[in-house]
């Protein structure tokens, strides 16, 4: 268990739909990110939040959005669902420290939430 | 932009024997941070080995070792004693600074035969 839980594991939805990826962050961690790998790709990197507010923007969808409450869990919003977004939603976080510090500047990810849009 | 290259998208090697896997990266940036991870058939993403652009040092992490060539932007994982549990992909990563996003290579497919 890395500390990084995602819900849900699975989805399965339908072209036209919206669904909401939820995760929790480490313990003590206050960066969030969400990365996409489609079918036997890379992660593609999607949006960052710090704290409570975006920080950095990938190639992420005018339909997908994100937010980090302040319990510092993230949901990401995925609408207006096409085939083509069927994937693995990786979520990861960090803790932000100065350089040097023990266990910085690693990413710890979760288990992924796989959607499959029929 | 930063960007991260694996040149290698498939690799295959016998059980107990070594196996290095290239990657190499752009950046403009003088330090920042790269690390080598690995997807087994779970998917899970596991960090395998890190480097900090400062240490001179290549970073080992018990039979994972890196080569770490800061001019020529070159940070290769070396594999020894290879075991079935080892098959997986594996991605490349780049990262500028703390509190800053991951740049991952497209990965290579690691194969052990036994």
């Amino acid at each position: 268990d890395s500390g990084v839980t995602q819900t849900p594991k699975h989805l399965i939805t339908a072209t036209g739909q919206r669904v909401t990826l939820r995760c929790s962050p480490r313990s003590g961690d206050l960066s969030v990110y969400w990365y996409q790998q489609s079918l036997d790709q890379g992660l593609q990197f999607l949006i960052q939040y710090y704290n409570g507010e975006e920080r950095a923007k990938g190639n992420i969808l005018e339909r997908f959005s994100a937010q980090q409450f302040p319990d510092l869990h993230s949901e990401l919003n995925l609408s207006s669902l096409e085939l083509g977004d069927s994937a693995l939603y990786f979520c990861a976080s960090s803790v932000t420290v100065r350089q040097g510090a023990s266990g910085a500047n690693v990413l710890t990810f979760g288990a992924g939430s796989r959607l499959t849009v029929l | 932009a930063q960007t991260v290259t694996q040149s290698q998208p498939e690799m295959s090697v016998q059980e107990a024997e070594t196996v290095t896997l290239s990657c190499t990266y752009d950046t403009s940036e003088s330090d920042y941070y790269l690390f080598w991870y690995k997807q087994p058939p779970s998917r899970q993403m596991i960090l395998v080995i890190r480097q900090e652009a400062y240490k001179q040092q290549n970073a080992t992490e018990n039979r994972f070792s890196v080569n770490f060539q800061k001019a020529a932007k070159s940070f290769s994982l070396k594999i020894s004693d290879s075991q079935l549990g080892d098959a997986a992909m594996y991605f490349c990563a780049y990262r500028m600074e703390y509190g800053n996003k991951l740049v991952f290579g497209a990965g290579t497919i690691l194969r052990v035969k036994s």
